[in-house]
């Protein structure tokens, strides 16, 4: 079965500095991985997803993630942080074959300070 | 914002009632997939729906049932509502229910149940 690991609650980083959301993943054979992002009262909104090719995904609003499978993580990455990226963002897999179901983690909170 | 829309935005039951949340997917998407998100949770898959036919499903009772209409859009059904049954209900439509195919989310249901 799949499963997500974000291990922190909460991330907090000052504006301009860099940010990262950890995300590591298990999975039987090859997966696709996803990221999305959640404001308040509002749906998930995609961010960027890794299927094959590069190991690193540029996605939307400068974020991107590097896809590392010898320590299958999928760490999310932005250079410099805004306060408008402050939200709850998850990580999610699914298998590569097969009809499986998106598995997300637990979410990543993220508070910008300006 | 994605094309998806879910109706209603809030809904208050108690217990034992019985519940329909509705879901249009975007445009020229034949795959509906239902999520329920706890508090402080990631979404759980609840099912999938392809060209009208059940295509999945996740670890949940089966007083949880949907439909699928000829025009993409979908229904979950939820009979003798329970406490833990308090959530956000997300609906996401995509292109095919391949696991490649990006899932673009609705703003989701918030069904509180007393």
């Amino acid at each position: 079965a799949q499963s997500v690991a974000q291990p922190e609650d909460q991330v907090n980083v000052a504006e301009g500095n860099p940010l990262t959301v950890k995300c590591t993943y298990s999975v039987s054979g090859n997966p696709y991985l996803f990221w999305y992002v959640q404001y308040p009262n509002r749906g998930l909104q995609f961010l960027l997803k890794y299927i094959t090719g590069d190991n690193l995904v540029k996605g939307s609003y400068g974020f991107e993630a590097e896809f590392n499978k010898s320590q299958t993580s999928f760490h999310l990455k932005k250079p410099s942080a805004l306060v408008s990226d402050s939200a709850l963002y998850f990580c999610a897999v699914r298998k590569l074959s097969g009809n499986t179901p998106l598995v997300f983690g637990k979410g990543t909170r993220l508070s910008v300070i300006a | 914002e994605t094309g998806v829309t879910q109706s209603p935005t809030h809904l208050i039951k108690t217990r034992g009632q019985q519940v329909t949340l509705r879901c249009s997917s975007q445009s020229g998407h034949n795959t509906v997939s239902w999520y329920q998100q706890a508090l402080g949770q990631g979404p759980q898959f609840i099912f999938q729906y392809y060209r009208e036919e059940e295509n999945g499903r996740g670890n949940f009772p089966p007083r949880f049932s949907g439909l699928q209409f000829p025009n993409y859009s979908s229904e979950l059904n939820v009979n003798a509502l329970e406490l833990d049954d308090s959530a956000l209900y997300l609906c996401a439509s995509s292109l095919g229910a391949g696991g490649n195919n990006e899932q673009f989310f609705g703003p989701g249901t918030r069904l509180t149940v007393l």
